[in-house]
């Protein structure tokens, strides 16, 4: 079956660290997100891409970058982390734009 | 304030309840519009697309209100197993696609 996989599952770094979250998907989905969620702000989108060697930032994308150099992945790395960027992050594809999102089960990220 | 709205809840409604939840949104160009379920720890999962004329399935109903903005969604004879957060999904098109989730409500359905 395909899925959406996402790594490590739960990370603990120091302030400065840089951390990269893996997403990989196999339902072949040109479009791919990441968000991130904290208690009362709900799902907030961080970037995006529409297919390969596409990306676009959303929302919140600042200290975060993406890559997109094939269709399963979309890795997202945090350059210097900080402990405001302490949440969970959640991937996502998607097979169109107005469609059902397909989530990983999340990556529980820790920033000290 | 917010784009999409939703009350947070928590809603606490006894085993076979009907309970309703709203979602506001903010932009009235916006085109496209869903509920999803959220399980404690867990990733959101599709429930249900919104559509114009509303649609229903099986104890649950959406309705879209455009005059007034919001989406709604209804769950009648609750179960234990629907507790969980509910979030509204809005998706304005022209505006670069732009997918805008509610915080969720949150709701526990007690025997």
């Amino acid at each position: 079956d395909a899925e959406i996989t996402q790594s490590p599952r739960h990370k603990i770094t120091e302030t400065g660290r840089q951390v990269t979250l893996a997403c990989h998907q196999t339902w072949n989905h040109n479009n791919m997100f990441w968000y991130r969620q904290d208690l009362g702000h709900g799902l907030r989108l961080i970037h995006y891409s529409y297919g390969v060697q596409d990306t676009n930032k959303g929302e919140v994308s600042d200290g975060y970058s993406v890559s997109r150099s094939n269709t399963e992945d979309l890795p997202l790395t945090l350059e210097s982390a900080a402990s405001s960027q302490t949440s969970v992050y959640f991937c996502a594809s998607s097979e169109s734009v107005t469609g059902e999102l397909f989530f990983g089960e999340g990556s529980r990220l820790t920033v000290l | 304030r917010k784009e999409v709205e939703q009350d947070p809840g928590p809603f606490n409604v006894p085993e076979g309840a009907t309970v309703a939840f709203n979602c506001t949104y903010s932009n009235s160009a916006s085109q496209s519009f869903f509920w999803y379920r959220q399980d404690c720890r867990k990733e959101p999962k599709l429930l249900m697309s919104v559509y114009s004329s509303g649609n229903e399935d099986g104890r649950f109903t959406a309705q879209l209100n455009r005059a007034s903005q919001y989406i709604s969604l209804l769950i009648r004879d609750s179960k234990l197993s629907d507790s969980a957060t509910y979030l509204c999904v809005v998706i304005t098109l022209y505006n670069n696609n732009d997918m805008r989730f509610g915080a969720g409500t949150r709701l526990t359905v007690k025997p």
